[in-house]
């Protein structure tokens, strides 16, 4: 699987959008972009995911460029419940070897009042 | 989304004791589950993938006779830490795929070792 580079920390003001970065340089072709979070002390929670079009959920939007090089993840409105470790990931879809799911450092998001 | 549970969230166990962790699909049928271990601050680490019916796959570093992976059922997935250290402390968090090919995490199991 791509590996992925994140900030290691980002601040978000309460009701503003959190819009989160990663980039994947060298992800290819079949290479699907997923998010998921986790808040402190439970497991990670799956967000979103998308090859390259855009994709918007009731949680949150995925922001992919053209190049597939980078995406971003955004919150529209962060609540204080937002604060978790965030974890872009890159990985094929389907089949076995696709299912694992290798975790970087992720970025840890602290919304603020 | 699927649901994953995991029993127990929290032990607490004596040093040289096993513990048993259990992780199971409510409502799907998981061929594949995977067991992470998170230190604090840390992200997650990919310890072992459990196929249904048959032998568990070991990263490498990971002792497969300290611990125990059992997948006898579609539903059931089990992670024995034997002898257990306090170095064996930690975080553990399973994950399991349903058929399509996506994966869902447990609440994660505190385990400390005294």
């Amino acid at each position: 699987d791509a590996k992925t580079t994140q900030p290691p920390s980002m601040d978000c003001a309460e009701g503003r959008a959190a819009n989160l970065p990663c980039n994947h340089s060298t992800i290819s072709g079949n290479e699907y972009v997923y998010w998921y979070r986790q808040i402190h002390s439970q497991g990670p929670q799956y967000i979103i995911h998308g090859l390259k079009n855009n994709e918007t959920n009731e949680m949150a939007s995925l922001i992919i460029t053209e190049d597939r090089k980078s995406s971003t993840l955004i919150l529209p409105h962060a609540t204080l419940r937002d604060t978790a470790v965030y974890y872009c990931i890159v990985r094929v879809a389907g089949g076995n070897a696709g299912n694992m799911l290798t975790f970087g450092g992720g970025t840890r998001l602290m919304v603020k009042p | 989304g699927a649901v994953v549970s995991q029993h127990p969230s929290r032990v607490i166990c004596k040093s040289g004791t096993s513990v048993k962790i259990e992780c199971r699909s409510l409502d799907f049928q998981a061929t594949t589950m995977f067991w992470y271990r998170q230190f604090p601050k840390k992200s997650l680490m990919l310890m072992a993938t459990s196929n249904e019916g048959s032998k568990a796959t070991y990263e490498q570093g990971v002792e497969k006779d300290k611990f125990l992976i059992n997948h006898a059922s579609l539903t059931l997935s089990t992670l024995t830490v034997t002898s257990a250290h306090p170095e064996d402390s930690s975080f553990y968090i399973c994950s399991a795929r349903d058929n399509s090919a996506e994966a869902f995490f447990g609440q994660g199991t505190r385990l400390t070792v005294v």
